[in-house]
């Protein structure tokens, strides 16, 4: 069972705005501010779109932008396209060298 | 710019031990505070972090695994290996290893994957 809870699935409509929770169960992601967020497609290795909770590396569309707040993170899509979907998974370190993924959110853009 | 590529038999047998090979470009693994990791992906469901070694030879396991993996790492080769002993059907699943920056972050570069089927 994961110790990070996302939604198993979000949908939007071309244009529209989504945001994806990730909330952790216990400490993990209340303690360190270090989530990142990945986007997945079919067959295809994670992305990374988000880290710092809120930094998006080179590349990047500003499209997607993250938070976080107490015990959750968040994921924010802006103007959806059809390339954004995908299944997204959040990640936090856990401490004591180990790390945590969430059990993912497929979005799908309608 | 920095790139991983995971390599190893797609099939293997219940029982058997799991052997997969990380090998790496744009980055050494001597240098402080990097590290490459090991996540694997059942089809169709979530991520799941398994190892870690750090620069300094320092390894990580899951907890729940950490008695059936062993990583290593040979800098001079850039490569990472990963074992995974007595493999189960519930094993089958793309492993990807990964580059890690610094501690406390989440992985930042992935290889491609590869899938690793388990069935007699």
């Amino acid at each position: 069972q994961s110790a990070l809870t996302q939604p198993a699935s979000v949908s939007g409509s071309s244009g529209q705005s989504i945001t994806i929770s990730c909330t952790a169960t216990s400490s993990d992601v209340g303690t360190y501010n270090l989530v990142s967020w990945y986007q997945q497609h079919p067959g295809k290795a994670p992305k990374l779109m988000i880290y710092e909770a809120s930094k998006r590396p080179s590349g990047v569309s500003n499209r997607f932008s993250g938070s976080k707040s107490g015990n959750t993170a968040s994921l924010t899509i802006s103007g959806l396209q059809a390339e954004d979907e995908a299944d997204y998974y959040c990640c936090s370190y856990a401490g004591s060298s180990t790390w945590v993924f969430g059990g993912g959110t497929k979005l799908t853009v309608l | 710019q920095i790139t991983l590529k995971e390599s190893g038999p797609t099939l293997v047998k219940p029982t058997q031990t799991l052997t997969l090979t990380c090998t790496f470009s744009g980055f050494s693994l001597s240098t402080s505070g990097v590290g490459v990791g090991w996540i694997r992906q059942p089809p169709g469901k979530a991520l799941e972090w398994l190892a870690l070694i750090y620069w300094d030879d320092d390894k990580r396991y899951s907890p729940s695994l950490k008695s059936r993996l062993t990583i290593t790492k040979d800098t001079s080769k850039n490569q990472v290996v990963l074992t995974l002993t007595n493999m189960d059907p519930v094993d089958t699943a793309s492993y990807y290893c990964a580059h890690l920056r610094n501690p406390e972050y989440c992985f930042d570069y992935w290889g491609q994957g590869t899938l690793v089927t388990v069935s007699s």
